[in-house]
């Protein structure tokens, strides 16, 4: 889930298994949501996007789940790969802003 | 295509010096976000320039600005550096504004040490 203070939350899983990172938001007038990687020493890469008219949509080994009601949004990762390795962050655009606030990230470790 | 060019990489400046950094956007991309990114504060938004106009802006002092050319390419500026300054400075372009698209995409930053 999202960090408060200065360590992100880490999720360690094992090669092959699924990953889920989970996200909670905070303007209930958000209606776009976005997911995105970042390795390190790189900048943040887009990895999937929701709309607030969706619950569910799905990507190549990822999908991402809304839940409106308790304002939380999830990334799952199939089959998680080495390569998966990162910190995974969510944003929302807290709806006619036309601002992305991004949370405070969450690193993911896979095992081999 | 040639993806988002931050320049520098890598700078380290003293406490009340100012600095400038350098975007060049996604070719056709006509929006660049700014954001700073420390270890306690995560990603921050600094400020968005569209078609040269500063549409959004986010709580950081008036020591942060920025602007944008009519190639789109972008600057922000920093003056009267303080410790708290050092960061990575993060630009991202999209074709249209941040909040609308979400797809933005991120050069690999501008990591400023003020010492």
């Amino acid at each position: 889930g999202e960090s408060v203070g200065l360590h992100l939350p880490t999720l360690s899983v094992q090669e092959g298994d699924n990953s889920i990172i989970n996200c909670a938001y905070s303007n209930s007038a958000s209606d776009y949501f976005i997911w995105y990687k970042q390795e390190s020493g790189k900048g943040p890469q887009f990895i999937i996007d929701i709309r607030s008219n969706m619950d569910k949509r799905q990507g190549q080994r990822v999908t991402v789940l809304l839940n409106k009601t308790v304002k939380h949004l999830s990334l799952q990762i199939a089959a998680t790969q080495p390569g998966d390795s990162a910190v995974y962050f969510c944003a929302e655009n807290g709806a006619g802003s036309y601002q992305l606030t991004f949370g405070k990230g969450t690193k993911l470790s896979v095992i081999p | 295509k040639a993806g988002v060019t931050q320049t520098p990489r890598y700078l380290i400046k003293t406490r009340g010096q100012q600095v400038t950094l350098s975007c060049s956007p996604i070719s056709g991309h006509r929006s660049v976000s700014w954001y700073q990114q420390t270890p306690g504060q995560g990603l921050q938004f600094l400020f968005e320039y569209f078609s040269e106009t500063q549409r959004n802006k986010g709580n950081f002092p008036g020591r942060f600005s920025g602007r944008q050319f009519s190639n789109s390419r972008s600057e922000m500026n920093v003056s009267t550096l303080e410790l708290g300054d050092s960061a990575l400075y993060l630009c991202a372009s999209s074709f249209g504004l941040a909040g609308s698209t979400g797809e933005l995409f991120f050069g690999e930053g501008s990591r400023l040490t003020v010492l």
